[in-house]
């Protein structure tokens, strides 16, 4: 499974649009990138999932360059509420015949101010 | 719809002690299932994993283990613990189909 680098910490204010770079220069063909949201005492929260390209949802959107060994989550209009860690990870894309491991690094803690 | 279940929400145990966190799915069939460790400000370790009953991956070392005596059904267990046991368990399911996984509760174990 590909290790994954992203900043330890991001601030931001209310109303703005925040985005947050992971690195995942050794992912594999069949490995899909994902995001997580997570707040202090509750387990991790689907965010998005991509391969290549651009993904968007109600929630934030998820770009992905070429060489895939990068990608953006991108909040827009973030809110007092979006304060969490977000932890980009790579692994076995959907099917029956992988692990689905997933495996966490320390993610990003994004404090949204007022 | 697909629900997970943890229980205990919290637990303070004394060091040497046995240990069992019981994690249930429901809603689904033939999860994948993975139990993780979140220690105090950092992230989320995988501690086991499996792709169905009687069939269990262990990624670290350690005096934990774990069984699926049940399709939908993981537990985590140990003999003796330790101070280091001390954390937020989380165990999580996936579809095979998808690549999501969904966490449940957790439960906040302290050793002392």
């Amino acid at each position: 499974l590909a290790k994954t680098t992203q900043p330890i910490s991001m601030d931001s204010y209310e109303g703005q649009e925040v985005n947050i770079t992971c690195s995942h220069n050794n992912i594999a063909t069949n490995d899909y990138i994902t995001w997580y949201q997570q707040f202090p005492s509750q387990g991790p929260r689907f965010i998005i999932q991509g391969y290549k390209t651009k993904v968007t949802n109600e929630v934030a959107s998820l770009f992905i360059p070429a060489d895939r060994k990068s990608s953006t989550l991108s909040l827009p209009r973030v809110s007092l509420s979006d304060t969490a860690v977000y932890y980009c990870l790579v692994g076995d894309g959907p099917g029956s015949s992988n692990t689905g491991k997933l495996i966490f690094g320390q993610g990003t803690t994004l404090q949204v101010k007022p | 719809s697909q629900t997970i279940h943890q229980w205990p929400a919290t637990l303070v145990q004394p060091v040497g002690s046995p240990l069992s966190l019981e994690c249930t799915v429901e809603g689904t069939s033939n999860p994948n299932l993975y139990w993780y460790r979140q220690a105090a400000g950092r992230g989320l370790q995988l501690l086991f994993y499996s792709v169905g009953i009687g069939q269990i991956s262990s990624e670290v070392p350690q005096n934990l283990s774990a069984s699926r005596p049940q399709d939908r059904q993981f537990i985590l267990s140990s003999k003796k613990l330790l101070l280091s046991d001390s954390g937020f368990y989380l165990c999580a399911w996936r579809s095979r189909s998808r690549h999501e996984q969904f966490f449940g509760p957790g439960t906040r174990l302290t050793v002392l």
